[in-house]
This record gives C-alpha cells, sequence and structure tokens, in this order.
C-alpha cells in the first residue's frame, strides 16, 4: 500500500526561523505536488515538481523533490505569520488498475508565532 | 475564471435523508475528482472523472454513495440514505493533464456536510 508520510505534523516555530518540512513516499514517482490549507478554507497549489531535481521557489517557501531518495523537502525560510496554515504533499501515483491519481499525505500543521 | 463552483456550501441533515453535492469544474478541465476530509481520515480521494466517463470510484466508501457526471461542467455527488459518519467536507477538483503542470488539481471551496 502507498504510503505518503509527512514529518513534522505540528510545527511551532517563531518569525524569522527557517525550518523544512519533510515528504517521504514509498513508490515509484517523479511527480509531487504541494497545497496549502488555510482554516476553514481549500486546498490551493503551492508547487509542481515533475522531474528528479526539480526545485522551484515562491517567495520564502522552496520545494524540491528527489526521487531516488522518494522524499521531498518544503524549506520555509524567515518565517513569517501569514505562512500560518496546514501544508500538504501529495504524490502522483499509478495504480494496478492503471488509473491515475494524487496520495496526499497527513498535513504538516504550522504555526508562526511573532 | 471562476474557478471550480460547489454548492451547497453547508449543509445540515438528518440520518437517512438524501443529500446531493453538486459541482462545476473549471472550463476546459477534463477530470473531475471528488475527495472527502476529515480529521481521522484526511483527505481521501472518493471517484474521479476523464471526460465524463467514471475511471476510478474504488474510494467510494459504500453503494449509499454514489457520483454522476452528465456533461463536462457538471457532476453530483449523492448519499442516500446518510449517516451521521459521512460528517465531513466534500471538495470537487478539476485539472488538464494536457497543461505543463499535469496533474495539478484545482480545488473547489468545498461542501461542509453535517448529518445529525
Amino acid at each position: 500500500e502507498l504510503k505518503v508520510e509527512q514529518n513534522p505534523l505540528f510545527l511551532s516555530m517563531q518569525e524569522g526561523k527557517n525550518y523544512t518540512i519533510y515528504c517521504n513516499y514509498s513508490t515509484t514517482s517523479d511527480r509531487l505536488y504541494w497545497y496549502r490549507q488555510d482554516p476553514g478554507k481549500s486546498l490551493e497549489s503551492l508547487f509542481v515538481l515533475l522531474s528528479n531535481g526539480a526545485v522551484k521557489q515562491e517567495g520564502r517557501l522552496m520545494a524540491s523533490l528527489d526521487t531516488k531518495a522518494r522524499l521531498s523537502t518544503l524549506h520555509i525560510t524567515a518565517a513569517v505569520h501569514d505562512l500560518s496554515a496546514t501544508y500538504f504533499c501529495a504524490v502522483d501515483v499509478v495504480t494496478q488498475g492503471g488509473s491515475e491519481k494524487l496520495v496526499f499525505g497527513k498535513g504538516t500543521k504550522l504555526t508562526v508565532n511573532p | 475564471d471562476a474557478g471550480v463552483i460547489q454548492s451547497p456550501r453547508h449543509e445540515v441533515t438528518e440520518m437517512g435523508q438524501e443529500v446531493t453535492l453538486r459541482c462545476k469544474p473549471i472550463s476546459g478541465h477534463d477530470y473531475l475528482f471528488w475527495y472527502r476530509q476529515t480529521m481521522m481520515r484526511g483527505l481521501e480521494l472518493l471517484i474521479y472523472f476523464n471526460n465524463n466517463v467514471p475511471i476510478d470510484d474504488s474510494g467510494m466508501p459504500e453503494d449509499r454513495f454514489s457520483a454522476k457526471m452528465p456533461n463536462a461542467s457538471f457532476s453530483t455527488l449523492k448519499i442516500q440514505p446518510s449517516e451521521p459518519r459521512d460528517s465531513a467536507v466534500y471538495f470537487c477538483a478539476s485539472s488538464s493533464r494536457t497543461s505543463s503542470s499535469y496533474n495539478e488539481q484545482f480545488f473547489g471551496p468545498g461542501t461542509r456536510l453535517t448529518v445529525l
């Protein structure tokens, strides 16, 4: 069974600090997505990583993908309060039945404190 | 574009009643997905369609759940009869794999369902 594991699941950090969220997955895939969800809201697409070594950056967030290690990271630089949200990684997989779908991690709830 | 549109945004019903959730995907997207999100189980894919045809319904919990996509701009998820354990937020998402972002999915605002 495919597993997508994020850690940590809860992260409390101070403004101005750096931190990394990890997303490990258990099957072969070279496509991974990061989403953000604010409380009571929908999921917003942040990054699309479509090959080994892919790196994308937007503001204080940077995402990377290592398909050989089956690992993606979401790095936060100099955190600000507005980054407080839950972050999900999602792995694009092909099932035994031949369908293709995203499998989501449980999410990392990030709280940035002043 | 207006994005993915879902209705209703909130639904409160009593156990045993029929519930119908509606979704309009982004125009031009040929994939449509229904997800359910709960604290206990996280985000689960229920079913998805390609060009209005159901491709994978392995996530549909049981026969009480059914989904249809009669045309490219409309889909429904029906629960009959509803049970308290169906209480969750139901998201609809759409994508176009012809785009450079491949399977990047765009989510609607969700329907918060409460079954009493």
